[in-house]
């Protein structure tokens, strides 16, 4: 069975630019998450989806990001326009069930923002 | 609100040493508490978690885990470490609430280096 992928694994932008990440959960999985890493931080929950509606975003740091996840299976992270501090490392997880449900990550999208 | 520190950044480690990984935690609800694990390149792998019931909890890989309520601590430990347990390790918390589903907070991290 595939884990979770994300695409692209890097991305390196200019300020005002715009990015796109994607995010393929494990087939099944209603849950979605996203988290970021800023160097040196701790990780950051983002948002959370079950299947095509927002759970709770009451992570997103701002306007400038957008996440949708159309008919509940995979989602994307939009950056508009995008900013320094934008800059880390952007996982992605899923999970079945339950809030005691292991989350399952991919393996990031490191964005860089110069 | 839900906090975690990771009390070390770094823990150098020769091989085959025992080595325990401290993760403290702050709630003002009960929690569920989790380990993941992150090799070079790599996504977040769980190690282990504590739902409920006994308060060691054994995960892949010869880790295992000991929650202790009264002072909010769920430290890592292994017994013998391989080279190849050179990782970033986090500590993680989500809040056990009725209803619904709930976000992971975690620590900063713990860079684990094992050395020959």
């Amino acid at each position: 069975e595939a884990g979770v992928t994300q695409f692209p694994s890097h991305s390196v932008i200019e300020k005002g630019q715009t990015v796109t990440l994607r995010c393929d959960p494990i087939s099944g999985h209603d849950n979605l998450y996203w988290y970021r890493r800023v160097m040196g931080k701790e990780i950051k929950f983002l948002l959370h989806f079950v299947k095509e509606s927002k759970q709770d975003e009451s992570g997103m740091p701002n306007n400038r990001f957008l996440a949708e996840r159309t008919g509940g299976t995979y989602s994307t992270l939009k950056v508009q326009p995008a900013e320094l501090e934008d800059s880390g490392v952007y996982f992605c997880a899923s999970s079945q069930g339950s809030r005691s449900e292991t989350q399952y990550f991919g393996p990031g999208t490191r964005l860089l923002v110069l | 609100a839900q906090s975690v520190t990771q009390l070390d950044s770094q823990v150098p480690v020769f091989e085959e040493a025992p080595v325990e990984l401290r993760c403290n935690y702050s709630s003002s609800v009960s929690v569920y508490l989790f380990w993941y694990v992150q090799y070079p390149n790599q996504g977040l792998q769980l190690l282990l978690k504590y739902l409920s019931g006994s308060t060691l909890v054994k995960g892949i890989n010869g880790f295992e885990a000991e929650f202790n309520k009264s002072q909010t601590s769920f430290h890592l430990r292994k017994p013998s470490v391989h080279i190849s347990d050179t990782a970033e390790y986090f500590c993680a918390v989500s809040a056990r609430i009725s209803g619904g589903y709930n976000k992971l907070i975690f620590g900063a991290g713990t860079r684990l280096a094992v050395h020959p």
